[in-house]
């Protein structure tokens, strides 16, 4: 079975500064992997999908990385909007079987 | 423009039963698979249920499976979700997306529908 683990699970950053989520398969499946944002009291929506490609809409600060079993989602430069709850996601055995992260919290320090 | 409309949440008593429906627009429905994905109060996502674009294919959670039905009609561009045997584990919002199996990932959420489980 797939577990992926995020760290750290709260992030407390000011706007501007840099943000590094991490997330750890605990196999490797498959060489795609997906971020998604929830802001609160919304849906989640697709950020990075195939590791690093930005979803439409998604601005640049957004970049996604990694191989194996450890992805990284970075935020360049954190804007107010950016304050949200981001999942990892990965297929597992079947196609359309998914698993998702934990979640990262990023909120305002 | 894609849009996901949930509906047929509520409040039901455990060991109750309840189907959920999600209505397609914006693209050719019977393009795409299809996912059900549910979120606890206060908790992360959780996959509950595929389905392909034919509806041949299906796959569950083990947390769900033998309890829940996930199926589709093509001609009316909806997707459905049978629950059945519901317990408060079960109580969540759910959410159906849109599967891109190419790129495994879901590009297009609704806004979810709220499950209940409670006497």
């Amino acid at each position: 079975e797939l577990v992926l683990t995020q760290s750290p699970a709260t992030l407390s950053l000011s706007p501007g500064e840099r943000a590094t989520l991490s997330c750890r398969a605990s196999q490797s499946v498959s060489s795609y992997f997906a971020w998604y944002q929830q802001r609160r009291g919304q849906a989640p929506r697709l950020l990075i999908y195939d590791v690093s490609k930005r979803a439409t809409g998604i601005p640049a600060r957004f970049s996604g990385s990694g191989s194996g079993t450890d992805f990284t989602l970075t935020i360049s430069s954190l804007e107010p909007e950016d304050f949200a709850v981001y999942y990892c996601q990965q297929r597992s055995n079947w196609p359309g079987q998914l698993t998702f992260g934990g979640g990262t919290k990023v909120e305002i320090k | 423009e894609v849009q996901l409309v949930e509906s047929g949440g509520g409040l039901v008593q455990p060991g109750g039963s309840l189907r959920l429906s999600c209505a397609a627009s914006g693209f050719t429905f019977n393009d795409y698979e299809m996912n059900w994905v549910r979120q606890a109060p206060g908790k992360g996502l959780e996959w509950v249920s595929y389905i392909s674009s034919s509806g041949s294919t299906v796959h569950y959670a083990d947390s769900v499976k033998g309890r829940f039905t996930i199926s589709r009609d093509n001609a009316k561009n909806s997707l459905s979700l049978q629950m059945n045997s519901l317990s408060a584990e079960d109580t969540a919002l759910y959410y159906c997306a849109r599967y891109l199996r190419n790129l495994e990932s879901l590009d297009y959420w609704g806004q979810g529908t709220l499950v209940t489980v409670s006497s």
